[in-house]
């Protein structure tokens, strides 16, 4: 029943430095998402997939990059981070059907210095 | 393109009285509605949601909203508030595509002794 997860829970980088949050969801979702929260602005979509090998971009692509190589797994990278992309972020799986709901993780707070 | 808007960022009751969150939703197709709410430091959980099979729909934890077409609204209700119902509560639409969803700022809910 572990629905969808994602690893890290928390990090702290550096301006300049990379990383990759990885999100895995085992209810076989076709579709995925990236989402940041930050206060006052509700959910943001980053980047979002409707299947494997697919990705496209979303509300706030910049400075992201996505992959979705296995249909259960989902990974955003951050190139080089800055400050800008200090943020809580979350990520969602849904069946193909649009009366389907969401079911998200339990997001990964990520602070740039 | 499809929007929402929650009225009042922040919300107080008391333990008891009614609740009652408000959203006004814009979109060029007949929409799919959602309400998710949010806990302290966890992922969105959805509520309920509106798929045209009836105007009012009952979710989880008591809580029910109302489709009305005339209004472009759905406001989400609960009779009697609890303590364990502060929250953040998220109204949200499906895209015309139905590939992703746009979710309101939110509302923040306290419920006072």
């Amino acid at each position: 029943n572990a629905g969808v997860t994602q690893t890290p829970k928390f990090r702290v980088l550096k301006t300049g430095q990379s990383m990759t949050l990885l999100c895995a969801q085992d209810m076989n979702h076709e579709y995925m998402y990236w989402y940041r929260q930050d206060p006052g602005m509700g959910l943001r979509l980053i980047h979002y997939s409707v299947g494997e090998g697919t990705t496209a971009k979303g509300e706030v692509p910049d400075g992201y990059n996505v992959s979705r190589l296995k249909k259960q797994n989902f990974l955003l990278g951050l190139e080089s981070a800055a400050p800008s992309q200090t943020s809580v972020y979350f990520c969602a799986s849904r069946r193909d059907s649009v009366n389907y709901g969401y079911t998200f993780g339990s997001g990964t707070r990520l602070t740039v210095v | 393109a499809q929007s929402v808007t929650q009225l009042g960022s922040h919300v107080s009751v008391s333990e008891g009285a009614l609740v009652l969150l408000r959203c006004n939703y814009s979109s060029s197709v007949p929409p799919y509605l959602f309400w998710y709410v949010q806990y302290p430091n966890q992922g969105l959980q959805l509520l309920l949601k509106y798929t045209s099979a009836a105007t009012l729909v009952k979710g989880i934890n008591g809580f029910e909203a109302e489709f009305k077409k005339s209004e472009t609204s759905f406001h989400l209700t609960k009779p009697s508030a609890h303590m364990s119902d502060a929250a953040e509560y998220f109204c949200a639409v499906s895209d015309t595509g139905g590939f992703k969803t746009i979710f309101g700022a939110g509302t923040r809910l306290f419920v006072k002794a």
